[in-house]
């Protein structure tokens, strides 16, 4: 089970932080991976990036958002965060955490609105 | 990248019916394809993992597999409450890439 939770609404150029929260599993798992995904009706859905161990930290993401993105995750919580720095109207969409590589669980969803 | 070129982008069908939906992708992947039912407000759903392994808990009707190139999500004897769209995904490499997804609505 992923459970999200962050805010909604952001200004332009604010930091979208979101949090997932992983219950039934571990984040530190060898054969797991911690994702982040966006939906919304320009872009399609969208994998933004993940983070997994292989008896070390290991991260990729959307070469789109590389200078704007990072994927943390927290061992003492066993949560995983997405930040997004600089965010723009372009920005707004659903955002989900998922699990794997095939995503077999998914977060709840948090709709995520810029405007200013 | 990896694209995924998804057809039809919608498409309508009866109850009963037997529907298709095609996912190409733009490079030789090998069965790193997965596909995903997604209704509105609710996160998407796996129906099928590496290209033809359905996925625990999905029911029987959702079936799936590879045609040369081509991969094909089947929908046999569709039900109302399949009404959503449909995306494939590869999982081969990153970025890790959604195709353009296909509405399914029941006439």
């Amino acid at each position: 089970h992923l459970q999200q939770s962050g805010p909604g609404l952001l200004k332009p150029s604010q930091t979208l932080s979101l949090t997932c929260t992983i219950s039934g599993d571990s984040v530190s798992s060898n054969s797991g991976a911690w994702n982040w995904i966006r939906q919304s009706p320009s872009r399609g859905l969208e994998w933004l990036g993940r983070t997994y161990y292989r008896s070390k930290w290991y991260y990729d993401y959307a070469e789109s958002l590389k200078s704007r993105i990072t994927i943390n995750p927290d061992t003492s919580n066993n949560q995983f965060s997405l930040q997004l720095n600089s965010v723009i109207p372009e920005d707004t969409a659903v955002y989900y955490c998922a699990r794997g590589s095939s995503f077999d669980v998914w977060g709840q969803g948090t709709l995520v609105t810029v405007s200013s | 990248d990896i694209q995924m070129t998804q057809s039809p982008s919608s498409l309508s069908a009866s109850v009963g019916d037997r529907v298709t939906i095609t996912c190409r992708p733009s490079q030789s992947m090998n069965n790193y394809l997965n596909w995903y039912q997604h209704k509105p407000g609710k996160a998407p759903n796996l129906l099928i993992y590496s290209a033809s392994s359905l996925q625990s808990g999905v029911p029987s009707r959702f079936s799936a597999s590879r045609s040369g190139t081509d991969f094909i999500l089947t929908i046999s004897n569709l039900q109302p409450e399949d009404s959503a769209t449909y995306y494939c995904q590869q999982s081969y490499n990153t970025p890790l890439t959604f195709g353009g997804g296909t509405k399914v609505e029941i006439k």
